[in-house]
């Protein structure tokens, strides 16, 4: 399985846009690039997902670089639900049915 | 709400017993992941079923076994356990986890709290 690097804890302010990397030098070609989060007391959260291109949604934005080696998840504006730990995942879907392999994340503060 | 439930929500036994643990996935979810979050393990993949067939398996230890029945519910049997196996259990539930359809999520559940003393 392909190995993604996080930084262990982010800060940021209330309503602040926040930016969390993630390196995966080791990223096939079939691998797609998973987001989840885990709030405090419960189960992992999906957040987005992307192959090649930036990806968005309600909750975020992907931004996969070019070679795609790495991406940075965007939330726009931080609120103080969004505290959590965020888990960067490559998946490799059409071998190995979509399990997640979970690193130690990020875990992200948010002050009011 | 992730759709996905699980009981019991908390678990107390003793080193050597066996429990069971039960997942309904979502409506209309066929595949059913099994993960297992300690403090010095992180969040682990233990097995994973599709329509009733073992899919993929990760680090789960032979005491462990799972299946996934007709109407896709699965369970998780843990057998002689230890001291180490105190952790919280979740089950995970997606659409299709196969090829051109897949949509990347995961929806996972509230988990159950295992305490082996």
């Amino acid at each position: 399985d392909a190995k993604t690097t996080q930084p262990n804890s982010m800060e940021s302010n209330e309503e602040e846009p926040v930016h969390l990397p993630c390196n995966h030098s080791t990223i096939s070609g079939t691998d797609y690039i998973h987001w989840y989060r885990q709030l405090p007391s419960q189960g992992p959260e999906y957040v987005i997902h992307g192959l090649t291109s930036n990806v968005n949604n309600r909750m975020a934005s992907l931004a996969i670089a070019e070679d795609r080696k790495s991406s940075t998840l965007i939330l726009h504006r931080a609120t103080l639900r969004d505290a959590a730990v965020y888990y960067c995942i490559l998946t490799r879907v059409y071998n190995q049915g979509g399990k997640l392999i979970f690193g130690q994340g990020t875990e992200l503060s948010v002050k009011p | 709400d992730s759709g996905v439930t699980q009981t019991p929500k908390h678990l107390i036994t003793a080193t050597g017993q066996r429990v069971t643990l039960r997942c309904s996935p979502r409506s209309g979810d066929l595949s059913v992941y099994w993960y297992q979050q300690s403090l010095d393990q992180g969040l682990q993949f233990l097995i994973q079923y599709y329509n009733g067939e073992e899919r993929a398996k990760g680090n789960i230890l032979e005491r462990f076994s799972a299946q996934q029945f007709p109407d896709l519910h699965s369970e998780l049997n843990l057998s002689s356990l230890e001291l180490g196996d105190s952790a919280l259990y979740f089950c995970a539930s997606s659409t299709n986890p196969l090829g051109i359809s897949y949509n990347g999520k995961q929806f996972f559940g509230p988990g159950t709290r295992l305490t082996v003393l």
